[in-house]
């Protein structure tokens, strides 16, 4: 049974780009949740995305935006990027109404 | 305002000792509390959680216990090894913030041999 699987595994963007992440939750798992995790920090909560929608939103600008697709994979997507945006991109997955997440290994974003 | 403060930042035992990492919580709708352990390069795994109902959770060498009239929860780690060495993150969600998790901002427990 694979679990959470996040690509690409390192990112390197340049200023002002543009950036799409994608991760694909664990088997049978409806509900996926974005984490940024900066270095030395705690992961902090984006967004999460359930039946294909946004339903929960921390404290992220409109930069930030997201999609799920019907077989429960997501993207998270970052426009105009910053180099305060460097940081591991967590995606967590879980059933919907269930606190357990499990997490993938992440995403590796550079801003130069 | 930090919803989960986390302490220590750091922390060294010896190998078969115990180590204490607390954290507190603001948010008293908060009802989930779970511990993670993260290994460098490797996204967080969720170790073991409580709820406030009960006082004190134990699995394996792993024991939360929870004081909610304090607004605290810890994480023990009995007969530390130094496969335990990660850092190690408390959450909390619940209320309004359901399934949206608060992290603290982690321990860096390094267990001599």
């Amino acid at each position: 049974d694979a679990g959470v699987t996040q690509s690409p595994t390192h990112l390197i963007k340049t200023r002002g780009q543009q950036v799409t992440l994608r991760c694909s939750p664990k088997s049978g798992h409806d509900t996926v949740s974005w984490y940024q995790q900066a270095l030395g920090q705690g992961p902090q909560f984006i967004f999460q995305y359930y039946e294909e929608e946004e339903r929960q939103r921390g404290n992220f600008p409109d930069r930030f935006s997201g999609h799920q697709f019907p077989n429960y994979s997501s993207e998270l997507n970052v426009n105009a990027l910053l180099l305060g945006d460097s940081a591991l991109y967590l995606c967590a997955s879980s059933f919907y109404g269930d606190d357990t997440q499990y997490f993938g290994p992440g995403t590796r974003l550079t801003v130069l | 305002q930090q919803q989960v403060k986390q302490s220590p930042q750091s922390l060294i035992v010896q190998k078969g000792g115990i180590s204490i990492i607390n954290c507190a919580y603001e948010n008293t709708a908060f009802d989930y509390f779970p511990w993670y352990q993260q290994f460098p390069g490797k996204g967080p795994a969720l170790l073991i959680a409580i709820r406030p109902d009960v006082s004190e959770k134990k699995e394996g060498r792993f024991t939360i216990s929870f004081n909610k009239s304090a607004k605290q929860f810890s994480l023990h780690i009995m007969d530390s090894q130094p496969g335990d060495s990660a850092t190690y993150f408390c959450a909390a969600s619940g209320g309004d913030n359901f399934n949206k998790f608060y992290f603290g901002s982690g321990t860096k427990l390094n267990v001599k041999p």
